[in-house]
């Protein structure tokens, strides 16, 4: 069975410092990934999503990024934390279909981060 | 564009009281419509999905979602609410093409009071 594993927890940072959060799943080959975040009453926030090693595709303007270095891990980023980036961060994969099949989107456990 | 509209923020219903959250979708084609629930501090969990056929879906946990083209619906209910219930809820659609990300409502928060 398929697993999503997301690291740290819990992160507590500066507001300057780098960012690193980093997603894992296990059991399947080649999934699409995404990178969603949720600010406190507001929703979930679609920030990057991934169909291949190398292919991030952006969805808001912002101080963070996102790699995919390996096929079934991907890291978002930023260089320089800002207040605002405090929130909590969703990964999801989902299988990859072709000719347009629709997929479901699975959710791993989150990291909470607190920008001070 | 597709969008998803929950029109309602915020639900307090009595243990055993019956529940439905709305969700309203805006695309052209036909649907293909998700529930999430999360309860606080972990990821979203997968109810239940409507991508053809009855357009009354049964999920996990007790849970039911009826597809209504005539109204571009596709609430949620539950018979009897638990305590444990208590959570957000996120209603969701995507697209013909798989490979995108679904678009998300902004979600209701349930509360169960005893």
């Amino acid at each position: 069975s398929q697993t999503i594993h997301q690291w740290p927890a819990t992160l507590v940072q500066p507001v300057g410092s780098p960012l690193s959060l980093e997603c894992t799943v296990e059991g399947t080959s080649n999934p699409n990934l995404y990178w969603y975040r949720q600010a406190a009453g507001r929703g979930l926030q679609l920030l990057f999503y991934s169909v291949g090693i190398g292919q991030i595709s952006s969805e808001v303007p912002q101080n963070l990024s996102a790699s995919r270095p390996q096929d079934r891990q991907f890291i978002l980023s930023s260089k320089k934390l800002l207040l605002s980036d405090s929130g909590f961060y969703l990964c999801a994969w989902s299988v990859p279909r072709s000719g347009g099949a629709v997929t479901t989107q699975y959710f791993g456990p989150g990291t909470r981060l607190t920008v001070l | 564009a597709q969008s998803v509209t929950q029109p309602d923020i915020h639900i307090t219903v009595s243990e055993g009281a019956s529940l439905e959250l709305r969700c309203n979708y805006s695309y052209g084609a036909t649907p293909y419509l998700f529930w999430y629930v999360q309860s606080p501090g972990q990821g979203l969990q997968l109810l239940l999905k409507y991508f053809s056929g009855d357009t009354l879906v049964q999920g996990i946990k007790g849970f039911e979602a009826e597809f209504k083209r005539s109204q571009s619906s596709f609430n949620l209910r539950k018979p009897s609410v638990h305590w444990s219930d208590a959570a957000e809820y996120f209603c969701a659609v995507a697209t013909y093409s798989g490979n995108t990300p679904l678009v998300f409502g902004k979600g209701t928060r349930l509360s169960v009071i005893a």
